[in-house]
């Protein structure tokens, strides 16, 4: 099956500062790669996006990049603020329904 | 939309005690999942279902595991007997559509097996 590794496990950021999560995946057949970010006691939100059809995508301040010969794809937070401490976790689907998760980072923004 | 619903948000039980978790997906989703999620393993597929139908269940760690989802607007995760490895956090999510993989979680149930 697909393998999902995921880094940093923790990253610590100045707030305004920029953030970046890597992540690697396994199965050459995956083409649906989301970002999901979870709050404290609360489930894992989609927060961004992006298909093998696609190399970059942003949505304000968070951008991911893919590269598909490399199998990497990464998120990035700039202009880091305290509300985007969280734990955030890569995915991909080598079908189109049982997305892999990566094992998580947990991001902390220090005002 | 009030989003995913799960019930109960604790729960507290003892080993050998039957547990039922709950869930009401987004009105109009037809795929519904449920997750398992824990520090050592991470967020873990147990099964899912399309249009009520169980499709993918192979992620249920064994048969003390079962999942009902007897109408459009309702599952039930149970453990029956229950053991102190199954405590974790379960999450329910739904989506749409073919190539359903944009997931809207629910809040998650908390459980713990003294």
């Amino acid at each position: 099956g697909e393998n999902v590794e995921q880094h940093p496990s923790t990253l610590s950021v100045q707030e305004g500062d920029s953030a970046v999560i890597k992540c690697t995946y396994s199965d050459s057949a995956s083409n649906y790669f989301p970002w999901y970010k979870q709050e404290l006691g609360k489930g894992p939100q989609l927060i961004i996006d992006i298909r093998s059809n696609v190399g970059e995508k942003k949505d304000q301040r968070i951008a991911v990049t893919l590269n598909k010969t490399a199998k990497h794809f990464s998120l990035h937070i700039t202009e880091t603020q305290p509300e985007d401490s969280a734990v955030y976790f890569c995915a991909a689907n080598p079908n189109d329904y049982k997305l892999s998760f990566g094992a998580g980072t947990t991001v902390t923004v220090r005002a | 939309d009030a989003g995913v619903i799960q019930s109960p948000r604790h729960e507290v039980t003892e080993m050998g005690q039957e547990v039922t978790l709950r869930c009401k997906p987004i009105s109009g989703h037809d795929y519904l999942f449920w997750y398992r999620q824990t520090m050592m393993r991470g967020l873990e597929l147990l099964i899912y279902f399309n249009n009520n139908v169980p499709i993918d269940d192979s992620g249920m760690p064994e048969d003390r595991f079962s999942a009902k989802m007897p109408n459009a607007s309702f599952s039930t995760l149970k453990i029956q007997p229950s053991e102190p490895r199954d405590s974790a956090v379960y999450f329910c999510a739904s989506s749409w559509g073919p190539g359903a993989n944009v997931l809207t979680f629910g809040a998650g149930s908390r459980l713990t097996v003294l």
